[in-house]
């Protein structure tokens, strides 16, 4: 089965720019979505089809995706960004629906 | 406004059964795909099931394939997820999620999740 790896953890200052990566084989061919979520909440969707933003979300969001790794960049960090963050890919070969393990974001 | 309230779960025995809801409102139900997510405690998130708008197609995690059934009915706007069979490491909060336009196999919309736990 399909699989999608990040980092446990990243860390940032306020201000500074974070970076959250999404690995899997041929990753670049699939369309990647993430998920922002802060704790005792439901997930968010913040990026879907690799790098569009739903309304409502800022641009200091940005998503890429090419090769074997998609990423998920957040500019200009600020407290309220802390929260866990997931990458989803559609398997199409087993449709299955595929999350990344998550990677929670601290802000210094 | 979009809004999915999930409700059903409860503590539950081992092998027992559950059935969980979620009601729909604020978007046309019939014309989109539905799925169910679950969340372990201080876990991930797991894909669960799916259903096409219509009822016609599911897909299933394979965790849960054979124990668990996805259902809708479109007339009163109600997502389903029937488990039977329950596992202790199936305690999770349950989270139904709305997909994008069709083919999208996104979530753009997602229930406050109910609690299921299995203990003995």
């Amino acid at each position: 089965s399909y699989v999608l790896t990040q980092p446990p953890s990243v860390s940032v200052a306020p201000g500074k720019t974070a970076t959250i990566t999404c690995g899997g084989s041929n990753v670049g061919r699939k369309s990647v979505h993430w998920y922002q979520q802060r704790p005792g909440q439901a997930p968010v969707l913040v990026i879907y089809y690799d790098s569009d933003r739903p309304s409502g979300i800022p641009e200091r969001l940005s998503g890429s995706n090419s090769g074997n790794t998609a990423t998920l960049t957040i500019s200009r960090v600020e407290a309220g960004d802390e929260a866990d963050y997931y990458c989803q890919v559609w398997d199409r070969s087993s449709d299955h629906v595929v999350f990344g393990g998550g990677t929670k974001l601290t802000v210094l | 406004e979009v809004q999915l309230l999930d409700s059903g779960g409860d503590l539950v025995q081992p092998g027992g059964s559950l059935r969980l809801s979620c009601a729909a409102s604020g978007f046309t139900f019939s014309n989109y795909a539905m799925n169910w997510v679950r969340q372990a405690p201080g876990k991930g998130l797991e894909w669960v099931s799916g259903i096409s708008a219509g009822g016609g197609s599911t897909y299933y995690a394979d965790s849960v394939k054979g124990r668990f059934t996805i259902s809708r009915d479109n007339a009163k706007n109600i997502l389903y997820l029937q488990m039977s069979s329950l596992r202790v490491e199936d305690t999770a909060i349950f989270f139904c999620a709305k997909e994008g336009p069709v083919g999208a196999f996104f979530f753009d919309s997602w229930g406050q999740g109910t609690l299921v736990t299995v203990s003995s």
